[in-house]
């Protein structure tokens, strides 16, 4: 079965932090997405990539940035972590523009 | 802009009372219209990929269709493990993103 893994499901991290959150997927899918899911907002894009060494902002990107150093792994990097970057972190991969995603199951992140 | 919106927030039903929930779209060209389910804490989960206006797609109880302005997912004698919130999302043919709807809650009760 095609998988994305997350690293951490839950991690609580102090303000001022910088956090690593990483992805791995096992697909060889060209894509992959980093999205944070707060209750009243839904799924908003921070940062995608469609090719190593590539990435893109998406709607919230700021106080993040991305490395993708081989096709398999995406990591999102909280510089400073804020209590308002307090939220569920989602990673997903796909095939190619046009297919589904495959989503992790998500890291929870609290910033105290 | 490219826009989802998906109706109704929240649906409660019995078991076996079939239902429909609706995701109405607007984008510049269509590339893919996505259906996910998603359980409480968890990552969601793709369901159907539509492409064009009168497909359908089948998978146990859930049936996906697609007009040009919306998608419906009827959910057929549905079951308590059915309950989840479901997603429906769209991708226009200008670029990569993939917009998400808000979602709809479903609740089945036995």
């Amino acid at each position: 079965d095609v998988k994305v893994t997350q690293s951490s499901r839950y991690l609580v991290k102090r303000t001022g932090e910088k956090v690593f959150l990483e992805c791995v997927q096992d697909m060889d899918h060209e894509n992959m997405f980093w999205y944070r899911q707060d209750p009243g907002l839904g799924l908003r894009l921070i940062y995608f990539s469609y090719d190593v060494k590539m990435k893109e902002k998406g709607d919230i990107p700021e106080g993040y940035s991305v490395s993708r150093e081989k096709k398999e792994r995406f990591s999102l990097i909280l510089e400073s972590a804020s209590t308002n970057q307090t939220s569920m972190y989602l990673c997903a991969s796909s095939l190619i523009q046009g297919y589904g995603y495959t989503f992790g199951s998500g890291t929870r992140l609290t910033v105290v | 802009e490219d826009q989802v919106t998906q109706s109704p927030e929240a649906l409660r039903l019995q078991e076996g009372e079939s239902s429909s929930l609706n995701c109405s779209y607007t984008v510049s060209g269509l590339r893919g219209l996505f259906w996910y389910r998603q359980d409480p804490g968890k990552g969601p989960e793709f369901l159907f990929t539509l492409y064009s206006a009168g497909e359908e797609k089948e998978k146990e109880r859930l049936k996906a269709t697609l007009t040009k302005k919306e998608s419906f997912l009827h959910i057929t004698a549905p079951k308590p493990e059915d309950s989840a919130t479901y997603l429906c999302a769209v991708q226009d043919t200008g670029g990569f993103k993939t917009i998400f709807g808000a979602g709809t809650r479903l609740f089945v009760k036995a």
